[in-house]
């Protein structure tokens, strides 16, 4: 069975870190490039950050340029966001979600973990 | 970027008809990258149609796609119980992707 288990979230104040992880099991992890997704209250999903196989290609979205870090850890099976400098507007649900290649839809996404940035 | 404008917000429908969604985007989708996923709460997202109109292994026949450039219809021939959850279009063929606001299929 595939499975994608997010943890790391939390309650924490706007201006500090907070790490997020992503452990994959079930199908062949270091052959997936890897992305987090977002979906903020009452708002839609949200592409965050993506990381190909390799680590060689990292994307982020304008929004957290800058201020997250996207990394894997292939002989673990997973991957991580490291955000620094949260701000409120980042309080959302985030997902991981795997696909095989730049032209490919998400085959599988975790269930979330939630951030609520706020003091 | 691609904004992916979903309706209706909401589709109340009984048991076994059927339901039209739509997704329409701001700009042609490149070659139809266009996807849709199911969204059960507390779950995670399942893909169901990807190319706009292929189903994703094991999906059941009574999910089809259409539409090409900026106009995407997910159809669901005949409601079964599981099928009441969030719908949500993806297009994945212009960075960054982008995702619609989602319809929810809830029972009439």
């Amino acid at each position: 069975e595939v499975q994608l288990v997010e943890s790391g979230g939390g309650l924490i104040q706007p201006g500090r870190s907070l790490r997020l992880s992503c452990v994959a099991s079930g199908f062949t992890f270091d052959v997936y490039g890897m992305h987090w997704v977002r979906q903020a209250p009452g708002k839609g999903l949200e592409w965050v950050s993506g990381i190909s196989t390799d680590s060689a290609n990292i994307i982020y979205a304008d929004s957290v340029k800058g201020r997250f870090t996207i990394s894997r850890d292939n002989a673990k099976n997973s991957l991580h966001l490291q955000m620094n400098s949260l701000r409120p507007d980042d309080t959302a649900l985030y997902y991981c979600a795997a696909r095989r290649r730049g032209g490919d839809p998400f085959d599988y996404w975790g269930q979330g973990t939630l951030v609520t940035v706020s003091s | 970027e691609v904004v992916l404008t979903q309706s209706p917000v909401t589709l109340s429908l009984s048991p076994g008809e059927r339901a039209t969604l739509s997704c329409r985007a701001s700009q042609s989708v490149s070659s139809s990258f266009l996807a849709w996923y199911q969204h059960k709460p507390g779950q995670a997202p399942i893909l169901l149609i990807y190319g706009a109109s292929n189903r994703a292994t094991g999906v059941p026949h009574r999910f089809s796609g259409s539409g090409s450039g900026t106009d995407f219809t997910l159809t669901i021939s005949r409601l079964e119980p599981e099928d009441f959850a969030v719908y949500f279009c993806q297009q994945y063929g212009t960075s960054p992707m982008t995702f619609g606001q989602g319809t929810k299929v809830e029972i009439k």
